[in-house]
C-alpha cells in the first residue's frame, strides 16, 4: 500500500521560500509507470494542480503558468521523497499543500502553510 | 487550460435515496491514445484529505463501496451514488488530467 508522508514548516514568512518534502513507501519516485504531484487548497482558489516530476528513462518536470517562475520540484532517489520549492511567497500562497501520487493517488495529509511576519 | 464546471454546488439528499453529481469540461477528455477518459472523482470529508474514488471516469478505487459509479465521456460526467449512506457527507470534486494544467472543479457539497 502506498503511502505519503509530508513534512515542512506551517509557518512561512512573507518573501522567504516554502519548503515542503513528501516521503513515499510502497512505491518508487523513480518508478516509470507514475507521476508525482504537489497540488493547494485554499477557499479563494478551490484545488489547484501546481506541478509534478516523473521519471521517463530521464526526469521531467511540468509546472502550473501560475507559479512557474517561483516552483521547483525535485525528485531525492537516495531518500526515496520529492520536495516542493516555492520562492517569494505572499499571503496568496497560504492554504493546505498536498502531495499526491499520479492521478488515481493516494494523497499525503496535507500540511497546512500560512504566509505571515 | 480545461475548465471544470461542476453541478449542483450543493445537494441534499435523504439516507438510502440516489445522489447524482455532473461535471463537464470545457475540452474532451478522452484521449485516441487509450481510449480512456483522463477524469477523476475526489471525494473530501470534513477535516480530511482528499480520496480518489473513481479514475479513467468509470473504474472504482480498490475499497470504494459499489454504490458509488461514475460514467460518461468526453466532456459530459456523472457521479451516482446509489443509495446515500450517512458517511456519505463530503465535499465532491471531479479533475482532469488530459492535459496539463490538471484542473478541478469547484466541488459539490452532498448533505443528508
Amino acid at each position: 500500500q502506498v503511502q505519503l508522508q509530508q513534512s515542512g514548516p506551517g509557518l512561512v514568512q512573507p518573501s522567504q521560500t516554502l519548503s515542503l518534502t513528501c516521503a513515499i513507501s510502497g512505491d518508487s519516485v523513480s518508478s516509470n509507470t507514475v507521476a508525482w504531484n504537489w497540488i493547494r487548497q485554499s477557499p479563494s482558489r478551490g484545488l489547484e494542480w501546481l506541478g509534478r516530476t516523473y521519471y521517463r528513462s530521464k526526469w521531467y518536470v511540468d509546472y502550473a503558468v501560475s507559479v512557474k517562475s517561483r516552483i521547483t520540484i525535485n525528485p531525492d532517489t537516495t531518500n526515496n521523497q520529492f520536495s516542493l520549492h516555492l520562492n517569494f511567497v505572499t499571503p496568496e500562497d497560504t492554504a493546505v499543500y498536498y502531495c499526491v501520487r499520479d492521478s488515481s493517488g493516494p494523497w499525503g495529509r496535507g500540511t497546512l502553510v500560512t504566509v505571515s511576519s | 487550460d480545461i475548465v471544470m464546471t461542476q453541478s449542483p454546488d450543493s445537494l441534499a439528499v435523504s439516507l438510502g435515496e440516489r445522489a447524482t453529481i455532473n461535471c463537464k469540461s470545457s475540452q474532451s477528455v478522452l484521449s485516441s491514445s487509450n481510449n480512456k477518459n483522463h477524469l477523476v472523482w475526489i471525494q473530501q470529508k470534513p477535516g480530511q484529505a482528499p480520496k480518489v474514488l473513481i479514475y479513467w471516469a468509470s473504474t472504482r478505487e480498490s475499497g470504494v463501496p459499489d454504490r458509488f459509479s461514475g460514467s460518461g465521456s468526453g466532456t459530459d460526467f456523472t457521479l451516482t451514488i446509489s443509495s446515500l449512506q450517512a458517511e456519505d457527507v463530503a465535499v465532491y470534486y471531479c479533475q482532469q488530467f488530459y492535459s496539463i494544467p490538471f484542473t478541478f472543479g469547484l466541488g459539490t457539497k452532498l448533505e443528508i
